[in-house]
């Protein structure tokens, strides 16, 4: 049971660049989301969705864009990256949305750097 | 906005217990949770509270729940280096504290 899988664990962008960083689940988790973690900050939510189909913006959404077509994968896309997206991103899925995720599931998380 | 605070950083010795406390502003969540995260590793669910409880314990862990003021804590008895991490407090569609970094020393 693999959980939620992040990929890659490590990046490195030059300022401008575009990627799309990966999050899968095999869980059929209906909820899932990407946070950004930063020193003393904690974790800020970027983006989420309840269900395929279904994305909303969260507290940090600016510069990114997200998309669900399947159950399975929710990809964050950095459209042109900026050194203040130097972060830890990380995936979380949960069978229940809103309050009820006691059962959130987080990736291992993928480090960016953008010089 | 939802607010949760936590201090940075807890120093304790090894067999001493360990207190890390959480203020929030949301009233209105039905859970509290704690989660752990581990050097270079994702978040872990720790335990969680439902808020018309004032008290948990689960093995060494203790959460305690003040809705009054707004105030929540985790105890763990008996610290151990590997308790070393950093522990968030969560609450609501998952606001987190900026994380208290616990360092264990022998």
């Amino acid at each position: 049971n693999a959980g939620v899988t992040q990929t890659p664990k490590f990046q490195v962008l030059k300022t401008g660049q575009s990627m799309t960083l990966q999050c899968a689940q095999d869980m059929n988790h209906e909820y899932m989301s990407w946070y950004r973690q930063d020193p003393g900050m904690g974790l800020r939510l970027i983006h989420y969705s309840v269900g395929a189909g279904i994305t909303d913006q969260g507290e940090v959404p600016n510069g990114y864009n997200v998309s669900r077509s399947t159950t399975e994968d929710f990809p964050l896309r950095l459209l042109s990256a900026a050194p203040s997206q130097t972060s830890v991103y990380f995936c979380a899925s949960s069978s229940a949305g809103s309050e009820a995720n006691y059962g959130y599931t987080f990736g291992s998380g993928t480090r960016l750097t953008v010089v | 906005g939802e607010d949760v605070e936590q201090s940075l950083f807890l120093s304790v010795r090894e067999g001493d217990s360990s207190v890390i406390n959480c203020t929030y502003t949301d009233s209105s969540s039905t859970y509290l949770y704690w989660y752990k995260q581990e050097p270079g590793a994702g978040l872990q669910l720790l335990t969680y509270i439902f808020s018309n409880m004032d008290m948990k314990q689960d093995q060494r862990l203790t959460v305690l729940l003040n809705k009054k003021d707004k105030h929540l804590s985790l105890r763990i008895a008996d610290t151990q280096t590997g308790d070393s991490a950093i522990y968030f407090c969560a609450v609501g569609k998952l606001i987190f504290g900026q994380g208290t970094e616990l360092s264990v020393k022998p």
